[in-house]
């Protein structure tokens, strides 16, 4: 039973790049949560997804949105990237009305230079 | 708002050694979860333990045990006879409603180095 699956695991953009992060779920899992975790901190928030729709967001700027396809899969896109998104961009999924177990991905090492 | 402090930012201990790490949390809900994930190496947040706010019960998983303390708003995690593979950073995480697995506020990790 494959787990969470982000891709790419590594990636280099300059300043005012734009990117694009993927994610597929646990399988049977509905919902998709981003996260964006700074050297040395713990995850923060970005917003959750599920039947297609953003369902909550955390405090991040219009510059981070994302989309979930039918197949439970989603994109997080960084706009006008800054040298502050440097991040590792964590990805988690489950099920709705399963109590909240988060099952996270290996993330995204984002570095914007 | 709800706020996870974990006042510990590094741990070194001897193997075999018992090692506690601290939790503390603010929150208005009346009823809320509380999270601990590991995070190796590798980056992934493992999942430990969920904890909601009615059970106070203390709850034991092998060389894990967790003490659940709703009059100081605490949630320890201490690890009896501590091995080399627990080396990893620990964060302790708190959400409110979770009918639709909402977002975790998390703490800002305890690192944890077990050493021979």
């Amino acid at each position: 039973d494959a787990g969470v699956t982000q891709s790419p695991t590594h990636l280099i953009k300059t300043r005012g790049q734009q990117v694009t992060l993927r994610c597929s779920p646990k399988s049977g899992h509905d919902t998709v949560s981003w996260y964006q975790q700074a050297l040395g901190q713990g995850p923060q928030f970005i917003f959750q997804y599920y039947e297609e729709e953003e369902r909550q967001r955390g405090n991040f700027p219009d510059r981070f949105s994302g989309h979930q396809f039918p197949n439970y899969s989603s994109e997080l896109n960084v706009n006008a990237l800054l040298l502050g998104d440097s991040a590792l961009y964590l990805c988690a999924s489950s099920l709705v009305g399963a109590g909240g177990e988060l099952f996270f991905g290996e993330g995204s090492r984002l570095t914007v230079l | 708002a709800q706020k996870v402090t974990q006042a510990q930012t590094e741990i070194s201990v001897v193997e075999k050694e018992d090692v506690t790490l601290d939790c503390v949390y603010e929150t208005r809900d009346t009823t809320y979860y509380l999270f601990w994930y590991k995070q190796p190496p590798s980056g992934e947040l493992v999942f430990l333990i969920r904890r909601n706010s009615f059970d106070e019960q203390n709850e034991i998983s092998g060389r894990y045990s967790w003490n659940f303390q709703k009059s100081t708003s605490s949630f320890n995690f201490t690890i009896t006879a501590s091995q080399v593979v627990d080396s990893a950073v620990y964060f302790c995480a708190l959400s409110g409603n979770t009918g639709t697995a909402s977002k975790l506020t998390f703490g800002t990790g305890t690192r944890l180095q077990v050493t021979l």
